[in-house]
């Protein structure tokens, strides 16, 4: 089956460095994404990784090793803002998007 | 100007009726998706559409049935609605879904229908 693991709950600090790990296990792989979805809000794209490494975006930062079937999302200097679920998507053998259930993350002061 | 949108955004009904969500995109994307998110917030995809091939996920029971006017519009009808599809339920699109450039399989999301079964 396929299957798409991510921690339920982070907590970090304001000003603070956090990474949100996911793992894989798909039939096929066309990409990674990372969504962030703040409370009642839709989700919104952060990110897409192909091939392996490190794409840097602002505060943002997405990793893949497509050998470990395993990404990482790093967020620097957090803010409030930053509290909300990220949700981690593969693109499938059939161009399927397969989602995990999300890491909601809770920034305190 | 909003590039996914739907109607309504609060939709409160009885057990037993039938009701329909619209979605409308004005990105010129060719695919267009339905997702239902439970109260767990999990996502689970209900059907991807283009103007080649409907998607259905098997899991989806056929009360659900996705109607698509044109290119630009996705609408959802449920029909004899009960408790547990009480969800709020988001359209996407995406530009290419056909396997040529999987990058542009971003989805972008609508800002989601909150439904409500009493």
């Amino acid at each position: 089956g396929q299957n798409i693991d991510q921690p339920t709950e982070m907590t970090a600090t304001e000003g603070a460095i956090v990474q949100i790990n996911c793992t894989y296990q798909t039939s096929g792989f066309n990409g990674l994404f990372w969504y962030q979805q703040h409370a009642g809000e839709a989700p919104t794209f952060l990110s897409y990784n192909v091939l392996d490494g490190l794409e840097e975006k602002g505060r943002f930062s997405s990793f893949l090793s497509r050998s470990k079937g395993y990404s990482y999302l790093l967020l620097k200097e957090l803010q409030m803002k930053d509290s909300a679920s990220y949700l981690c998507a593969v693109l499938d053998s059939n161009y399927q998007l397969i989602w995990g259930a999300g890491t909601k993350l809770i920034i305190k002061p | 100007d909003t590039a996914v949108s739907q109607t309504p955004k609060y939709l409160v009904t009885q057990m037993g009726n039938d009701k329909s969500i619209k979605c409308e995109q004005n990105l010129g994307h060719d695919t267009m998706y339905w997702y239902k998110q439970d109260s767990k917030k999990f996502l689970k995809i209900m059907f991807s559409y283009n103007n080649k091939e409907l998607i259905i996920n098997e899991t989806v029971p056929n009360r659900f049935s996705p109607k698509s006017p044109d290119k630009a519009h996705l609408n959802l009808h449920i029909n004899s609605l009960e408790l547990g599809d009480s969800a709020v339920y988001f359209c996407a699109s995406s530009q290419d879904n056909n396997g040529l450039a999987a990058s542009t399989d971003t989805q972008y999301f609508g800002p989601g229908t909150r439904l409500t079964v009493l």
